[in-house]
């Protein structure tokens, strides 16, 4: 499985947008690229995947380069409600491509 | 609630008793896994099931035993655990293949070793 590097702490202020980096750089041609988040003592939540478009839904929009190498998961307007463990996975999409990961970026949404 | 249950939500556990963690899920998903989410660690992937029949066992010690009688329902049966083993144990369910929405993941058990 490709790996993924994410800074390990961020901060943003509320209502303004949180853009959270990741490298992927040896993503492979068929692997997704997912994001999840945790809040503290939950399970993981998932936010947005996409392949090589970039993606929008009610929770945040992807913006993934052109070589794949690199996204970005923005929160448009973050809320307090946001402050969470962010992580960014790559992964195949057939069975036995699994979800492993990483430390991921612990935001801190401040008011 | 994400239309997968863990029960207990909480539990502590004597080094010499015998408890069993439950996970279900009614969203149709043909794949169930279990992740063990040491303090301050990543989520480690501990098995997998697709289809009722293990896939992969991510060299865990005998000491955690999981059952899948269904596709629905996915059990982590603990004996004689140590500290260590204390953590935050997450249940997840997929469909096998083309998984357009990634997993879905109960809110765990947190559990303790005494």
């Amino acid at each position: 499985d490709a790996k993924t590097t994410q800074p390990p702490s961020m901060d943003c202020a509320e209502g303004r947008a949180a853009n959270l980096p990741c490298n992927h750089s040896t993503i492979s041609g068929n692997e997704y690229v997912y994001w999840y988040r945790q809040i503290h003592s939950q399970g993981p939540q998932y936010i947005i995947h996409g392949l090589k478009n970039n993606e929008t839904n009610e929770m945040a929009s992807l913006i993934i380069t052109e070589d794949r190498k690199s996204s970005t998961l923005i929160l448009p307007h973050a809320t307090l409600r946001d402050t969470a463990v962010y992580y960014c996975i790559v992964s195949g999409p057939n069975a036995g491509n699994m979800l492993t990961f990483g430390g991921g970026t612990r935001l801190m949404v401040k008011p | 609630e994400t239309g997968v249950t863990q029960t207990p939500r909480h539990l502590v556990m004597g080094m010499t008793n015998k408890k069993s963690l439950k996970c279900e899920q009614h969203l149709g998903h043909n794949a169930m896994y279990w992740y063990k989410q040491s303090a301050k660690k990543p989520l480690e992937l501990m098995f997998v099931y697709n289809f009722k029949e293990q896939t992969e066992n991510n060299s865990v010690p005998s000491r955690f035993s999981p059952e899948c009688p269904n596709s629905s329902h996915l059990f982590l049966h603990l004996h004689t655990l140590q500290p260590e083993d204390s953590a935050l144990y997450l249940c997840a369910s997929s469909q096998v293949q083309g998984s357009n929405y990634g997993y879905t993941f109960g809110s765990g058990t947190r559990l303790t070793v005494v």
